[in-house]
């Protein structure tokens, strides 16, 4: 199963909005990271955010983090068009000796102009 | 720097043909990791290699196999392709390996689409 599980799975907005995606995971974390992905492409990491911080800042993107429930938030200000794609957020699952990458399912992002 | 690629972007196999994907990390850059992305199961982590040593392994049968090279270059290889192989093959690339401090950034290339016919 995944570590990561984003929510909402699709979200709808016009340009201007705020879109708001939130993602939850299971086992203990050092970061968490959140990543974009444009259709049918590779995906862009956007922030990278460690369990000793609970909010972080880059432009229009804002993340929180919630250790004790075990959840992150991704906070998009004033969409544009430009940012209709999927969003994931990434950590990494300790699983057979090793810490395994593990992305959630991903937020369906559409801004309409 | 030259961001990662992988070779071919698209390819088109027949049930029980191999096939081996190619991808190029950013340079300087020791750790490559595969995932397969479907639109059933999401993104799936296969393995990741560091300094030519696969370090770890997602849940997929030995079907599915790869190594890496001495200039950091990786493949993988799919034996006896199944119709359910067909996916986002993406590789991505990080100086560091997934260790107790987490995952390191990775730096995606766009992605291997094999359809299996």
């Amino acid at each position: 199963s995944q570590q990561g599980e984003e929510d909402p799975q699709a979200l709808s907005i016009q340009e201007g909005e705020n879109a708001t995606m939130n993602c939850s995971y299971k086992t203990s974390i050092n970061n968490l990271q959140w990543y974009r992905q444009n259709s049918g492409r590779g995906l862009v990491h956007l922030i990278l955010i460690r369990s000793n911080e609970r909010e972080k800042h880059s432009g229009r993107l804002r993340v929180t983090l919630d250790t004790s429930k075990k959840s992150s938030s991704l906070l998009i200000t004033a969409s544009r068009a430009a940012d209709t794609a999927s969003y994931f957020c990434a950590t990494a699952a300790y699983s057979g000796g090793s810490y395994i990458p593990t992305f959630g399912r991903g937020t369906s992002l559409i801004v309409h102009p | 720097k030259a961001g990662v690629t992988q070779t071919p972007r698209y390819l088109i196999k027949t049930r029980g043909q191999q096939v081996t994907l190619s991808c190029s990390p950013i340079s300087g850059h020791r750790s490559v990791s595969w995932y397969q992305q479907t639109p059933g199961q999401g993104l799936q982590f296969l393995f990741e290699y560091f300094s030519e040593t696969q370090r770890n392994k997602g849940n997929f049968p030995g079907r599915f196999s790869g190594r890496q090279f001495s200039n950091s270059r990786s493949e993988m290889n799919v034996s006896t392709l199944e119709l359910g192989d067909s996916a986002l093959y993406l590789c991505a690339s990080s100086i560091r390996v997934a260790g107790q401090g987490g995952t390191d950034t990775q730096y995606f290339g766009p992605g291997t689409r094999l359809t299996v016919l």
